[in-house]
């Protein structure tokens, strides 16, 4: 059975640096095709696509948000980190991981979700 | 304001069909990329309905469908029941944006 769960901080000051990580199993991101992206979802609003790690350790940004994200992994530890700098109230939003299984072309599909977690920017 | 719209609010009576547009333009669904389609209970993580335009993963059922045409793309649920009512969300690829995007969301109420 796939999982992804995600961990972090609930609450974060502006200008700070936000960590999440991306703990999953039932794959393996070694695996040709896979891939694990964050989405993220501010209360009441659409959900937004954030960043993309492949099998091969190619990494792609949210073209918004690019100078702002870094996507890595640890296939050993079935993990993803997303760090986000410069972190401001309109930030807040649910951080979700996902799976995409197919992750060959742009028209890919998030086919597992983690359950999510909130993260808050105030001070 | 999203590349891909849909109406913020549909509803049908428990039995009946209802259909959730997605509008996009020549930049994303009319350039040919695929359409991803996602449910969300209140509360919960999106979960995925209807990927590449209109195949259902393992385990939704087959009142839920998806197509495309053009610059659109549509959701149809047919025999509602009660938990249907959720949000949903379309999703595609926009060349312009070099980015993947969703569409607003669609609130479905079950009357």
């Amino acid at each position: 059975r796939v999982t992804l769960r995600e961990s972090g901080p609930a609450l974060v000051k502006p200008t700070q640096t936000l960590t999440l990580t991306c703990t999953f199993s039932g794959f393996s991101l070694s695996t040709s095709g896979m891939c694990v992206s964050w989405i993220r979802q501010p209360p009441g609003k659409a959900p937004e696509w954030l960043a993309l790690i492949d099998w091969d350790d190619d990494k792609y940004y949210s073209t918004s948000l690019k100078t702002r994200l870094t996507i890595s992994k640890d296939t050993s530890k079935n993990l993803v980190v997303l760090t986000m700098t410069k972190m401001d109230p309109v930030d807040t939003a649910t951080y979700y991981c996902a799976r995409i299984s197919k992750c060959i072309s742009t028209s890919f599909a998030f086919d597992i979700w983690g359950p999510g977690t909130m993260v808050t920017v105030s001070s | 304001q999203s590349v891909l719209t849909q109406p913020p609010s549909v509803s049908g009576a428990p039995g009946q069909r209802v259909t959730i547009s997605c509008s996009g333009s020549s930049s994303n669904i009319g350039a040919g990329y695929d359409v991803h389609w996602y449910q969300q209970l209140p509360g919960t993580a999106p979960k995925l309905l209807i990927y590449a335009n209109n195949n259902r993963p393992s385990g939704v059922p087959d009142r839920f469908s998806g197509s495309k045409s053009g610059t659109s793309a549509s959701l149809a649920i047919t025999g509602l029941q009660a938990e249907d009512e959720a949000h949903y969300y379309c999703h595609s690829y926009d060349s312009s944006l070099s980015d993947s995007v969703f569409g607003g969301g669609t609130q479905l109420t079950v009357l």
